[in-house]
C-alpha cells in the first residue's frame, strides 16, 4: 500500500516560489515502477495534470507551466518535490501529488496525497 | 495536446439507474485512458485503466469500454456513494490530460 503526504506552506506571495513536498512509503521511489506526479485543482475547475519525474529523473511537464515548474527527487528521504515560481493569483489550487503506476505499459494514478491548499495572495 | 472532451458536464440520476459517460479524444489514443471518481474533499479514486480493465477493489458496477476515439463509463446500477465528478485521462501522449468532468448528481 503506497502512501503519499504533502507538506508546506498553504500561502505563497504572489511573485514568489511555491514549494511543496511529498513523502511516499509502501516503495522507493527509486522502484523503477511508478512516475512521481504532481496535479492541481484550481477553484470551481477540473484537474490540470503538471508533471511528473522518474526515478531515473527523467521528468515531463505540462507546457502551460513548464518554463515555471521544477520536480526533483530527494532519494535520501524517499520523497519529491514541486517548485513553482512566479506564482500568481490564477496558482491558487488544491494541489495533489500521485503515483502513477506503471505495469506492464498500463498506467493509471492508483495512489493520491490527501491533497493541500495552495493560496497565493499578499 | 490532445483534448479531451466529456459528455455530460453533469447529470441528474436516481439510484438504481443505469448511466454512461463519454470522454471523446481529439486524436486516437489506443486504449490509454483511465477513468477517476472524485469526491469533494476527496483524493480522487482510480476506477478504470487501459479504457477497460476494472481497478482492483472497484465494484464490478463501473465498467469502461472505447470504439474509435469515443470512451465510456458505466455505472450500471447508481448507488448513493457513487454521487461525485468523473474525470477520463489519457496516457498516450505528453503532456497528459485530463477531461473537463462529469458531475453526477442526485435527481
Amino acid at each position: 500500500q503506497v502512501q503519499l503526504q504533502e507538506s508546506g506552506p498553504g500561502l505563497v506571495r504572489p511573485s514568489q516560489t511555491l514549494s511543496l513536498t511529498c513523502g511516499v512509503s509502501g516503495e522507493s521511489i527509486t522502484s523503477g515502477k511508478s512516475y512521481w506526479t504532481w496535479i492541481r485543482q484550481r477553484p470551481g475547475k477540473g484537474l490540470e495534470w503538471i508533471g511528473y519525474i522518474y526515478y531515473s529523473a527523467t521528468t515531463h511537464y505540462n507546457p502551460s507551466l513548464k518554463s515555471r515548474v521544477t520536480i526533483s527527487l530527494d532519494t535520501s528521504q524517499n520523497q519529491f518535490s514541486l517548485r513553482l515560481n512566479s506564482v500568481t493569483a490564477a496558482d491558487t489550487a488544491i494541489y495533489y501529488c500521485a503515483r502513477d503506476r506503471d505495469e506492464y505499459n498500463y498506467r493509471g494514478i492508483d495512489s493520491w496525497g490527501q491533497g493541500t491548499l495552495v493560496t497565493v495572495s499578499s | 495536446a490532445i483534448q479531451l472532451t466529456q459528455s455530460p458536464s453533469s447529470l441528474s440520476a436516481s439510484v438504481g439507474d443505469r448511466i454512461t459517460i463519454t470522454c471523446r479524444a481529439s486524436q486516437v489514443l489506443s486504449s490509454a485512458l483511465a477513468w477517476y471518481q472524485h469526491k469533494p474533499g476527496r483524493a480522487p479514486k482510480l476506477l478504470i485503466y487501459d479504457a477497460s480493465n476494472l481497478e482492483s477493489g472497484v465494484p464490478s458496477r463501473f465498467s469502461g469500454s472505447a470504439t474509435g476515439t469515443d470512451f465510456t463509463l458505466t455505472i450500471s446500477s447508481l448507488q448513493p456513494e457513487d454521487f461525485a465528478t468523473y474525470y477520463c485521462q489519457q496516457f498516450n501522449t505528453y503532456p497528459l490530460t485530463f477531461g473537463g468532468g462529469t458531475k453526477v448528481e442526485i435527481k
